[in-house]
């Protein structure tokens, strides 16, 4: 089945960027996620890319995606104590259908 | 964007009784709702996909008649554990697809979290 992987942990400073990767295996994937989840709260959708664009910008946040490795980046820019929370990618095969989610990377922002 | 809503955000139960979960969609009709499974520190597991008027498709390994769900209108989806136990503790979140879009997109309610003493 469908997997996909992230690192567990990234600590930065404020105003640094943040990176975090993702990797995945579905081939047919064609469309991918980033998530931000709060603490005690549920998912907000922060932004995606289809399968057949290699960049995405919006503000603060640029979405890197190499078709030919499956690997999926998400970059903040100067990084908030705010931006502090849990980032998940996740895919599908199609807009609306059923996500697969990576195990999620916990970012914390120090002051 | 669109606004999905679960109630209760937060039950706390005794085992063995049984506990509804509602979804709605507040401001779209949603013929398909998610729902999914958090477990604490861990990633969000697709439990089954919810068709309104018709059967609730389950994944693999999700026992249908311990998770109840009832989707009998387009803005509302039901998830019903019964007889819950310890290990039914969890979060869970549900996600109505917005088709009147052209991006289809799936918005998240805010979760409901469960805890079966």
């Amino acid at each position: 089945g469908e997997d996909v992987e992230q690192s567990l942990f990234l600590s930065v400073r404020e105003g640094d960027s943040s990176v975090i990767n993702c990797t995945y295996t579905d081939s047919s994937s064609t469309y991918l996620y980033w998530y931000k989840q709060e603490p005690g709260a549920g998912l907000q959708l922060l932004t995606y890319i289809f399968s057949n664009m290699d960049m995405k910008q919006d503000q603060r946040l640029t979405v890197l995606l190499n078709k030919k490795d499956k690997h999926l980046s998400l970059r903040i820019a100067d990084t908030q104590t705010g931006d502090s929370a849990i980032y998940f990618c996740a895919e599908s095969n199609n807009a609306g259908n059923m996500l697969t989610f990576g195990g999620g990377t916990r970012l914390m922002v120090k002051p | 964007g669109a606004v999905v809503s679960q109630h209760p955000s937060w039950v706390i139960c005794k085992s063995g009784t049984s506990v509804k979960i509602e979804c709605r969609s507040l401001d779209f009709q949603a013929t398909t709702m998610f729902w999914y499974r958090q477990f604490p520190k861990q990633s969000l597991m697709l439990m089954a996909t919810s068709n309104e008027g018709s059967k609730a498709t389950y994944e693999q390994g999700v026992e249908k008649d311990k998770f109840l769900i009832n989707h009998a209108s387009l803005t509302l989806s039901t998830l019903t554990v019964t007889s819950a136990h310890p290990e039914d503790s969890s979060f869970y979140i549900c996600s109505a697809r917005d088709e009147s879009g052209s991006d289809n997109e799936q918005f998240f309610g805010p979760g409901t979290r469960l805890t079966v003493l």
